[in-house]
């Protein structure tokens, strides 16, 4: 079965200072994963996807098949990162899309 | 985005009533779907449909029930409402197409916050 996990329900750290935040899935194929962030008063919208190895707004994804992760890094945080942020699996191209619970990440002045 | 719009935005409602949440979308996409919210379980998906003649149940289709009027209408009723129905209501899109060109990003409606009392 597929699942996603993001252990933390609630993420606080300085602005600039270094966040991960983590994200594990179980697939028994090879899955896409992707970062989903709501800001206040927003929709959800996507961030970043594993498959576009892409950098925004200062933050990386780096898929680790091996430990099954997918844990969202920036290393400066920054007031406006401040947001709800959803680990997402694909199970494969145009296939549904599961989604973790969610970790608020709040980033204090 | 305003192209993926949800009506109403919030509704309270007693058990038992029926209640229809709405959504239209103007992207073109032919897939839509129904997530609901809550929280510490994040998005589960209540239905999807790959085009108008193609409805599908999702993780947590029981109480519920969907429509696709239209390409650009997506309708999720509640036949008899309960509490526990209580939830944050997400309506998406997706545009299945060649991989070269798209990526099958999600694109998300506003949300319909239902209170059922």
């Amino acid at each position: 079965a597929q699942r996603v996990t993001q252990p933390e329900k609630l993420l606080s750290v300085f602005k600039g200072a270094p966040v991960e935040l983590k994200c594990n899935y179980s697939y028994s194929g090879s899955p896409e994963l992707f970062w989903y962030v709501q800001y206040s008063r927003q929709r959800l919208q996507l961030l970043l996807r594993h498959i576009s190895r892409e950098s925004i707004k200062g933050f990386t994804a780096d898929l680790n098949k091996g430990e099954t992760s997918f844990h969202l890094k920036k290393p400066f945080a920054q007031e406006e990162d401040s947001a709800m942020y959803y680990c997402a699996l694909q199970g494969g191209y145009g296939q549904n899309f599961v989604f973790g619970p969610g970790t608020r990440l709040s980033v204090l002045p | 985005d305003a192209d993926v719009t949800q009506t109403p935005r919030n509704r309270i409602t007693k058990t038992g009533k029926r209640i229809m949440l709405e959504c239209s979308q103007t992207k073109g996409h032919d897939r839509m779907y129904w997530y609901r919210q809550d929280p510490g379980l994040g998005l589960r998906l209540i239905y999807y449909s790959f085009d108008v003649k193609d409805i599908n149940k999702g993780e947590i289709s029981d109480g519920y029930s969907v429509s696709r009027q239209a390409q650009a209408k997506f309708s999720l009723s509640l036949e008899s409402a309960i509490p526990n129905q209580t939830a944050l209501y997400f309506c998406a899109t997706s545009d299945y197409s060649d991989r070269a060109v798209s990526t099958d990003t999600q694109y998300f409606g506003p949300g319909t916050r239902l209170t059922v009392l």
